[in-house]
């Protein structure tokens, strides 16, 4: 079984300042990474993956993430923030045979201030 | 089309009642599910149906009951809900269908708001 851990729940943040959201993950066999986005009463929207290759990931909107094996880490970034980026982000991993059963940590919020 | 549609937006039953919740992809994907998310948590997995056959059941409640027609649509039945079942269901399709497939992403609908009163 794996199991994911976003290790901020809430992270305040003013616009136009850098973003950090950490996400670590453990697993006995590799495992796929995404991050999802989710506005206020929306469903869930793919920022970015890691199935296999380069370690860095470039998403939509701007933001980034790197896969760090050794340190079992999928952290994601963002150089600048706007207010539309107020959301929550979920990471999450599922691995290859496993009908992509997505198992995902408990979520950051994320609010910027103007 | 990436898009998948979840039908309706909102909805309020009370615990005698029977409702369905309807889910429509066409991207041709072949794995539909159904998530359940609670206010202030992830979403997490109910059912998965690979080629229109359920393939994980993750232990969920008798009065939840899935239903995939067609390999388009996904529909979740709901029979004597009790409140605590009030949440977004959300319905998600990707395009592997199981076991030894290349691994992609799970496109999500919008979800549908559900309240037992």
């Amino acid at each position: 079984a794996q199991s994911v851990t976003q290790l901020d729940s809430q992270v305040p943040v003013f616009e136009e300042a850098p973003v950090e959201l950490r996400c670590n993950y453990s697993s006995s066999v590799s495992v796929y990474l995404f991050w999802y986005v989710q506005y206020p009463n929306q469903g869930l929207q793919l920022l970015l993956k890691y199935l296999s290759g380069s370690t860095l990931v470039k998403g939509i909107n701007g933001f980034e993430a790197e896969f760090n094996k050794s340190q079992t880490s999928f952290h994601l970034r963002k150089p600048s923030v706007h207010i539309s980026d107020t959301a929550e982000y979920f990471c999450a991993v599922s691995r290859k045979a496993a009908g992509n059963k997505l198992t995902f940590g408990g979520g950051t919020r994320v609010l910027v201030k103007p | 089309d990436t898009e998948v549609t979840q039908t309706p937006k909102h909805l309020v039953m009370g615990m005698t009642n029977k409702k369905s919740l309807k889910c429509e992809q066409h991207m041709g994907h072949r794995a539909m599910y159904w998530y359940k998310q609670k206010a202030k948590k992830p979403p997490e997995l109910m059912f998965v149906y690979s080629y229109e056959k359920l393939s994980i059941n993750e232990s969920v409640p008798s009065r939840f009951s899935p239903e995939c027609p067609n390999s388009s649509l996904l529909n979740l039945h709901l029979h004597a809900l009790q409140p605590e079942d009030s949440a977004l269901y959300l319905c998600a399709s990707s395009q592997d269908g199981g076991q030894g497939e290349i691994n992609t992403e799970a496109f999500f609908g919008q979800g549908t708001r559900l309240t037992v009163v």
